[in-house]
């Protein structure tokens, strides 16, 4: 099993939808949550920490539940500027430093 | 405020040969991290440094290697390469904050082609 897990997609959806994607994680212990942003050939980056309390930017709510193992990124009113791949990212457990991503979610928007 | 470099963009390499590639962390991080992303994958951590040292490793056999210099810079090194080891590297430094995961950014990678 893989330690992060996401449905790589392709998601296909127009202009203004809203679309959720959804990551699992194996290590309970994990300590630290993110989504990253990567478009097409560039680097990851940052689009928002997540916490168990759910955190909002914008259009965008991410949403952890420790319970479940289970982390969530909504997006609201989607733009084309949107199409990238998301990639749920957990950190190690005790502090580590270490980075864990998914294989990353794929969001194309069309007009 | 310069964010993470890395240089070179670009490599193409032959089977069996080594590599060396370059990063400069953010202004004001002490902490680099090596991950390796094959095409359609997400990054693997390769491993960590601070303080000048490997602090941790991922799952990568010993051809792969690196360096922290006193000024917070870094190189990870690749020898006896093989095809397998087509990716993008990327570099990503962070704060140390008492060793926590804290946020960490990215450079833009060295796409590295072995042929």
């Amino acid at each position: 099993r893989k330690e992060v897990e996401q449905d790589p997609g392709p998601f296909n959806v127009p202009e203004g939808a809203t679309v959720a994607f959804n990551c699992t994680y194996s290590n309970s212990a994990s300590q630290s949550f993110f989504w990253y942003r990567q478009d097409c050939r560039k680097e990851p980056k940052l689009l928002m920490s997540v916490y168990s309390s759910g955190n909002e930017d914008g259009r965008f709510t991410a949403q952890l539940n420790r319970a479940s193992q289970y982390i969530s990124l909504l997006i609201r009113d989607s733009k084309l500027s949107d199409s990238a791949t998301y990639l749920c990212v957990v950190g190690g457990s005790s502090n580590t430093g270490k980075l864990i991503f998914g294989q990353g979610t794929t969001l194309q928007v069309k007009p | 405020d310069a964010g993470v470099t890395q240089s070179p963009t670009h490599l193409i390499k032959t089977r069996g040969q080594q590599v060396t590639l370059r990063c400069s962390p953010k202004s004001g991080h002490d902490t680099v991290s090596w991950y390796q992303q094959a095409l359609g994958q997400g990054p693997q951590f390769i491993f960590q440094y601070y303080e000048e040292e490997e602090r941790q490793r991922g799952n990568f056999p010993d051809r792969f290697s690196g360096h922290q210099f006193p000024n917070y810079s870094s190189e990870l090194n690749v020898n006896a390469l093989l095809l397998g080891d087509s990716a993008l590297y990327l570099c990503a430094s962070s704060p140390d904050v008492r060793g926590s995961t804290d946020t960490q950014y990215f450079g833009p990678g060295t796409r590295l082609t072995v042929l």
